[in-house]
């Protein structure tokens, strides 16, 4: 089974400043997606950012920006130019492309606060 | 597009009580869609996958007859909880799966059940 782990419980950042959450996962598949999914208090999940993993160039959103590493099996988020907004739980996650039918795996979430 | 509404958003119940809590996807269908439930200050986990005119399948550990899931139609599937007891005073969330065009793997999310049990 697929397992994601998120190292870091909670984090900080400056306002302005940039600040870097890690994932690594663990899985026997070649093709799948990787995400990082917000969650502000309302506790409504935001997609942030995806990957597919046959792309090897780094997504990028805005501000948002992933380093993904298929070989170390690593994917993690650079939040840069950090605001208040951005305060929240970050969840990475991992789903397989090989079937439509599978739910998403989660990590425990990072959560993250700006300070201004 | 893509959008999936979750209703009651917050239900407060008594103990014994069962309470029912609706997902549906608004502009377009949805074959599949998960359950997860949800703790203060911990990750989403995954209770069942339901799969629209059969049976949901539940992860291990969680009660098939206490957390009922029916996926009637193509839009619609809810979750009942059953004799509801405060231990199962949580976060419900539920997410669907667009349809195949959508090329992205990504899985869309209900607003969220938040259910307290006394």
């Amino acid at each position: 089974a697929q397992t994601v782990t998120q190292s870091q419980p909670e984090m900080s950042v400056q306002e302005a400043e940039t600040v870097t959450l890690s994932c690594t996962y663990d899985t026997s598949e070649s093709d799948y997606y990787l995400f990082w999914y917000k969650q502000p208090p309302s506790r409504q999940m935001i997609l942030v950012i995806r990957q597919e993993a046959y792309k090897q160039q780094n997504a990028t959103e805005n501000r948002f920006s992933v380093n993904f590493q298929k070989a170390a099996k690593s994917f993690s988020l650079k939040i840069s130019d950090s605001q208040l907004g951005d305060a929240a739980m970050y969840f990475c996650a991992y789903r397989t492309a090989n079937s439509g039918n599978t739910p998403l795996v989660f990590g425990k979430g990072t959560r993250l606060s700006v300070i201004a | 597009g893509a959008v999936v509404s979750q209703h009651p958003s917050w239900v407060i119940c008594k103990s014994g009580t069962s309470v029912k809590i609706e997902c549906r996807s608004l502009d377009f269908q949805a074959t599949t869609m998960f359950w997860y439930r949800q703790f203060p200050k911990q990750s989403l986990m995954l209770m069942a996958t339901s799969n629209e005119g059969s049976k949901a399948t539940y992860e291990q550990g969680v009660e098939k007859d206490k957390f009922l899931i029916n996926h009637a139609s193509l839009t619609l599937s809810t979750l009942t909880v059953t004799s509801a007891h405060p231990e199962d005073s949580s976060f419900y969330i539920c997410s669907a799966r667009p349809p195949s065009g959508y090329a992205t793997g990504e899985l869309f999310f209900g607003e969220g059940s938040r259910l307290t049990v006394l």
